[in-house]
């Protein structure tokens, strides 16, 4: 039982560039969500999702999408990243939302130069 | 904007002592969490107190919750160097929808 994987663990992207964060789950977890993390700011909420199919915005959206085809999978898409995007990235989900705690992924440390 | 806001920001504290972390939140709840983040680690869920519970205890930490004052608090008694950690409190972004976190609060436990 892996929990929730995240890879790449480190990414340095040039400014322009696009790539995607991966995140899986072998719980059968509903509900996942991303966060991006950035020193004195706490955990702020990009994007969410509820099930497969549907997803929805979160605290700080602008710059990424995301796509949730199956249960298992939630990737987060930087389409054009920029120096104000090199943050720490956790992905997280849960059995039934926020009625229950959430499991988190090791995390992603993304520079952006 | 962040709806739980934890304080104080920063804790210092001996091996045994008692560790107490507050958290304020805007709106009304149906349950509230609390999660530890090791340095460069992921969060880890530690207890979650639901609006119609007070007080909930899991090993060494005690939870209180005052749906009134919009306010929690986490208790950790006898800490050890192991707790030393960030400790962050969280809510619902809307009906079971996503948590909410706010920017923690650093609890360092020196031997």
């Amino acid at each position: 039982n892996a929990g929730v994987t995240q890879t790449p663990k480190f990414q340095v992207l040039k400014t322009g560039q696009s790539m995607t964060l991966q995140c899986a789950q072998d719980m059968n977890h509903e509900y996942m969500s991303w966060y991006r993390q950035d020193p004195g700011m706490g955990l702020r909420l990009i994007h969410y999702s509820v099930g497969a199919g549907i997803t929805d915005q979160g605290e700080v959206p602008n710059g990424y999408n995301v796509s949730r085809s199956t249960t298992e999978d939630f990737p987060l898409r930087l389409l054009s990243a920029a120096p104000s995007q090199t943050s720490v990235y956790f992905c997280a989900s849960s059995y039934s939302g926020t009625y229950y705690g959430y499991t988190f992924g090791s995390g992603t440390r993304l520079t952006v130069v | 904007s962040q709806q739980g806001e934890e304080d104080p920001q920063a804790l210092s504290i001996q091996e045994g002592e008692n560790a107490t972390m507050n958290c304020s939140y805007k709106t009304s709840i149906n349950n509230l969490q609390w999660y530890r983040q090791n340095s460069g680690r992921g969060l880890v869920h530690l207890i979650l107190i639901r609006s119609n519970e007070r007080e909930k205890h899991s090993g060494r930490l005690r939870v209180t919750l005052d749906t009134s004052k919009k306010s929690s608090s986490l208790l950790i008694t006898a800490s050890r160097a192991a707790d030393t950690a960030s400790y962050f409190c969280a809510t619902a972004l809307g009906a079971g929808t996503a948590l909410i976190f706010g920017k923690g609060t650093t609890l360092s436990v020196s031997s």
